[in-house]
């Protein structure tokens, strides 16, 4: 199955810098990758997603970006504030021998951006 | 839209007893997938359905869990008996069709085995 790896687990930034954060996965088969973002005891929630016909995707101060032949991709986020402090997760679709599309998730990021 | 709706947002109970998870997906979405989060081990697939139909079950990781998906706006998570080692939280997810579309989760159930 699919296998998607998330790095780094831990990211610390000051305030109005960029943060990067990287996942590779392994089934070269796999078309769509979202990123969720999980606030402390809250739910993960979709804040951008790309499709494999595109290399690039943005959206205000989030994009990600996908490499297919080096089976990675990226989210950036610029100009950090404090309320994008959360924890990040990236995923990778796995298709199922029966029906439909599965995520399979990495093992998430802990962003903290310090004022 | 009231979103995917799980109850209860906490349980606690005691080693053995039976734990029954609940969940109303987003009307209209066929897909509804079932994950479990832990600070050791993130968020694992514990099992999906599609149209109703229990799809992949591979994650479930013992006999003491089931699931069921009797229509298309229920679905239940029940772990019988209950262990320590099952604290964790549970959340539910929907999705539209079988396409690459967004997957909305509910709140999650924070459930303490003690």
């Amino acid at each position: 199955g699919e296998n998607v790896e998330q790095h780094p687990s831990t990211l610390s930034v000051q305030e109005g810098d960029s943060a990067v954060i990287k996942c590779t996965y392994s089934d070269s088969a796999s078309n769509y990758f979202p990123w969720y973002k999980q606030e402390l005891g809250k739910r993960p929630q979709l804040i951008i997603d790309i499709r494999s016909n595109v290399g690039e995707k943005k959206d205000q101060r989030i994009a990600v970006t996908l490499n297919k032949t080096a089976k990675h991709f990226s989210l950036h986020i610029t100009e950090t504030q404090p309320e994008d402090s959360a924890v990040y997760f990236c995923a990778a679709s796995t298709q199922s021998p029966n029906a439909g599309n599965m995520l399979t998730f990495g093992g998430g990021t802990r962003l903290m951006v310090k004022p | 839209d009231a979103g995917v709706i799980q109850s209860p947002r906490h349980e606690v109970t005691e080693m053995g007893q039976e734990v029954t998870l609940r969940c109303k997906p987003i009307s209209g979405h066929n897909s509804l997938f079932w994950y479990r989060q832990t600070m050791m081990r993130g968020l694992e697939l514990l099992i999906y359905f599609n149209n109703n139909v229990p799809i992949d079950d591979s994650g479930m990781p013992e006999d003491r869990f089931s699931a069921k998906m009797p229509n298309a706006s229920f679905s239940t998570l029940k772990i019988q008996p209950s262990e320590p080692r099952d604290s964790a939280v549970y959340f539910c997810a929907s999705r539209a069709g079988q396409s690459n579309s967004p997957l909305h989760f509910g709140n999650g159930t924070r459930l303490t085995v003690t």
